[in-house]
Formats: structure tokens, C-alpha cells, sequence
């Protein structure tokens, strides 16, 4: 069974753009939830979709959004990058919603702004 | 206090050592624990995942749950170089509807050495 796949793997931006990270879910997961991992604040938890409804949002500000599409596969944006945005990201599925339910994560991406 | 508490370390250990990482937390509400396993430049693997106090056994892991004390710990038995990473432990409750929280420790960085 393929695991959960996250593209790119690397990015590099400027300040004051956007990004767009996509995230593959473990066929039949209907859950996607993302987080930041920086050194400072460890994991951090950004948002959750189930079944393409956003159920809990973190403690991020509003430049942070994402969607999940019908078949689970979900993106996040983020705009008007910051310096401390540089992070990796990593999405994570899961069968059930994230509270009741073990979750297998990707790869992320490693975000970096200049 | 914070939520959940980890000992950063790191932690150094010979080969065939038995190795005991800890979390401890101030939510009384937390039910389901989790341990997950990160290397360098991965995402988090799932190594434990536990409802109920007392111990969950899966090879050379063990997880102990004391929700009386607030405690869970993670033991590896015959440590090998390849358990070199950092060991995650995270937390969840649910809550009435979609509320609930999941939050993580800020991991122990953990070398093995041959």
C-alpha cells in the first residue's frame, strides 16, 4: 500500500509570496491533517480535513488555508511568506478523524523563505 | 506548565542498552498516547499506539501509560544503531463535536551507538 506522498520536497521562496503544497493520502483515508515541525516549537498542528471539511484549525494565523479534494488529496497555501516560515511541513492521513486514530505522515516539505 | 512535556536530551547509549524515553503531561483529559519514530530528513513513523493505562509490548518496544501520574514512557529493549532518531511522544482528547486537541512533545534525539 503506497504510503502518504507530499510534493515538493524542497522549496524555496522570497518573502511576501505564496506557496502551494500538495499531500496524497493513504488510499481509503479520508482524514489529511498538516503541521509545521520547526526546531524551536517541534510539531505544531495547522489544520485537519475529513472528508473535504476543514474540522479543526490550529493556532496559525489566517495566511495559513487549506482544501481537500473528493478524492482526499489535499493542498495547503500559505501567503505572504515570512522569514519564519521556513519549516517543514508534514501532512499526515488517517482512517478515522485525527483525535481517535493512529496517523501515518510523509516526507513533508522543507519550506524555506529568504 | 506546559501541556506536554518531553526531555530533549540527547541521549547517548552503547549498543544492546535498554533505553526508557518519557513524557509527562498536565491534561487530564488526554486518552489516546502515541509514540512515533523520526529520522533525520523523514516524516514521523508510528511505533505505539495506546488507549489504557499499563503496558503495550511489540518486540523490542514497550509503552507504559500511568494516567494517574500523568507518565507515559517508551522502552526499547537490545538497542541497535539503527533506533538512532528522535522519538516523538504525542497526546489526544476528544472533545464535545469536532473539538478535541492533539499535541506533541518536542522530541528526544536518540543515538545508539555500535
Amino acid at each position: 500500500k503506497a504510503g502518504v506522498t507530499q510534493t515538493p520536497r524542497y522549496l524555496i521562496k522570497t518573502r511576501g509570496q505564496q506557496v502551494t503544497l500538495s499531500c496524497s493520502p493513504i488510499s481509503g483515508h479520508r482524514s489529511v491533517s498538516w503541521y509545521q515541525q520547526t526546531p524551536g516549537q517541534g510539531l505544531q498542528f495547522l489544520f485537519e480535513y475529513f472528508s473535504e471539511t476543514q474540522r479543526n484549525k490550529g493556532n496559525f494565523p489566517g495566511r495559513f488555508s487549506g482544501r481537500q479534494f473528493s478524492n482526499s488529496r489535499s493542498e495547503m497555501n500559505v501567503s505572504t511568506l515570512e522569514l519564519g516560515d521556513s519549516a517543514l511541513y508534514l501532512c499526515a492521513s488517517s482512517l478515522l478523524p485525527i483525535e481517535s486514530s493512529p496517523l501515518h505522515f510523509g516526507n513533508g516539505t522543507r519550506l524555506t523563505v529568504t | 506548565q506546559k501541556e506536554v512535556e518531553q526531555d530533549p536530551g540527547p541521549l547517548s547509549v552503547p549498543e544492546g542498552a535498554i533505553v526508557s524515553l518519557n513524557c509527562t503531561y498536565s491534561n487530564s483529559a488526554f486518552q489516546y498516547f502515541m509514540w512515533y519514530r523520526q529520522y533525520s530528513r523523514k516524516g514521523p513513523e508510528l511505533l505505539m499506539y495506546t488507549y489504557s493505562s499499563g503496558n503495550k509490548e511489540d518486540g523490542r518496544f514497550t509503552a507504559q501509560v500511568d494516567k494517574s501520574s500523568k507518565y507515559i514512557s517508551l522502552f526499547i529493549r537490545d538497542s541497535q544503531p539503527s533506533d538512532s532518531a528522535t522519538y516523538l511522544c504525542a497526546m489526544s482528547a476528544k472533545g464535545g463535536g469536532s473539538n478535541y486537541k492533539l499535541t506533541f512533545g518536542k522530541g528526544t534525539l536518540l543515538t545508539v551507538n555500535p
